[in-house]
This record gives C-alpha cells, sequence and structure tokens, in this order.
C-alpha cells in the first residue's frame, strides 16, 4: 500500500539555526499538509498546499516557516530560524483530492530545538 | 470556528472490556469526521471515517456513527485488547472550500491492562 514518506525520523538543531524537513506524499495525491503536535498536545495544522501555491495557512505558520515541492516527489517545511518552541512532532499529509478526503499522514519528524 | 472535544483521559481498561471514548464537534457545515490512532512511537493512522450524518464507519472491532443531532461521533469497541492500547484523536473535515484542513481533538490515551 503506498504511503507518506518523512525524513529525517529525528533532527537534533540549535536554536537560531535552520532546519528543513522532507516528506514525500503518495505519488497520485495533490493536496499537501503539514501538521504539528507538541509534545501531550493536540496536533494542529500548520498549512495546506496545492498547485505550487499555500492554500490556507494557520496562524503558527509565520514568516519563519516556508515550504515548497521543489520537484514531482518532495514536499518540505523549512523553519528558518529555531525556536525552543519549534521543538515538537511535524507531520506530513496528503490527499488525492478533495472528494476523497482522507489524509494520509507519514510517520513523522521528532523536531528537538536546544 | 470548528472544533473537537474529546473526553479527557488517561482511559485504563483490562482485556475484554467494552470501550468508549466520546467526541464532540462543533462545525458550520457538514464536515467529515474521523477517528485516528497513534500507536506508541509512530505517527497517525486513519481508523475510521463518516462522511454524512447516521453514517458508521467501523474497522478492527471499533465503531462510530456520526450523530448530527447530537453532534458526537464516539468511538466504541466490545472487547478491547492490549495492542489496543494506543492514543486516539478525533477530528473533523469542515469541507469548506479554501478550508483544506483536519482540526483536531486532544486526543485520549488508553491503556490496556492484560
Amino acid at each position: 500500500e503506498p504511503e507518506v514518506t518523512q525524513t529525517p525520523s529525528h533532527q537534533v538543531t540549535q536554536m537560531g539555526q535552520e532546519v528543513i524537513l522532507r516528506c514525500v506524499p503518495i505519488s497520485n495525491h495533490l493536496y499537501f499538509y503539514w501538521y504539528r503536535q507538541i509534545l501531550g498536545q493536540k496536533v494542529e495544522f500548520l498549512v495546506s498546499f496545492y498547485n505550487n501555491e499555500i492554500s490556507e495557512k494557520s496562524e503558527i505558520f509565520d514568516d519563519q516557516f516556508s515550504v515548497e515541492r521543489p520537484d514531482g516527489s518532495n514536499f518540505t517545511l523549512k523553519i528558518r530560524s529555531t525556536k525552543l518552541e519549534d521543538s515538537a512532532m511535524y507531520f506530513c499529509a496528503s490527499i488525492q483530492d478533495r472528494v476523497q478526503e482522507t489524509q494520509y499522514f507519514g510517520p513523522g519528524t521528532r523536531l528537538l530545538v536546544l | 470556528g470548528d472544533s473537537v472535544t474529546q473526553m479527557e483521559g488517561p482511559v485504563t481498561l483490562s482485556e475484554e472490556a467494552f470501550l468508549t471514548i466520546n467526541c464532540t464537534y462543533t462545525a458550520t457545515g457538514y464536515p467529515s469526521l474521523f477517528w485516528y490512532v497513534q500507536y506508541p512511537g509512530e505517527g497517525l493512522q486513519l481508523l475510521l471515517k463518516a462522511t454524512k450524518a447516521d453514517d458508521k464507519g467501523s474497522n478492527k472491532g471499533f465503531e462510530a456513527t456520526y450523530r448530527k443531532e447530537t453532534t458526537s461521533f464516539h468511538l466504541e469497541k466490545g472487547s478491547v485488547q492490549v495492542s489496543d492500547s494506543a492514543v486516539y484523536f478525533c477530528a473533523s473535515d469542515p469541507l469548506i472550500q479554501g478550508a483544506q484542513k483536519l482540526v483536531f481533538g486532544q486526543g485520549t490515551r488508553l491503556t490496556i491492562n492484560p
């Protein structure tokens, strides 16, 4: 069964450093998402992406965050200057189309900012 | 805006007990509803879903019925197993044009003792 993959599984970085989290969505999917889950808290929506542009973003997704689909397979989340409070599990998700509805999630990247 | 509320956890049961995890939602329209499960150390997996009122989603012995009159989507299982120990998330998809995101509840940690 096709699945969403994410790399790395864990990343430790120093405050102020840039990080790029990578995702490979399911190949025929058209809508892509990033969510995050701070330890012990709700899963929160960050951003949705369709047709090479952001379709919606939350208030969490400020100027420090950006997303990109640099080629036909990868979908990346960049945090330009990490803060301690960016420590969380970051999940990528994708869906084929709006009719299909079900979002398929990757296993997540656990980011720790020191 | 749309929101999802789950019963507070953690929930601890003995094997073969009956499980109910309550979930209620608020929505301006008619969302699709989902239950996701997160096993220890893993990402989010879709457990079941329902897309309209009175639909029943089911999978692996779990069931949930979309109740518009009570705005609820409670998760039930008749006889739980140790392997069901996980965190369970209720979620809604508003299905509003441009609002392509899942809204999650806070998660309920379930522990099943042998």
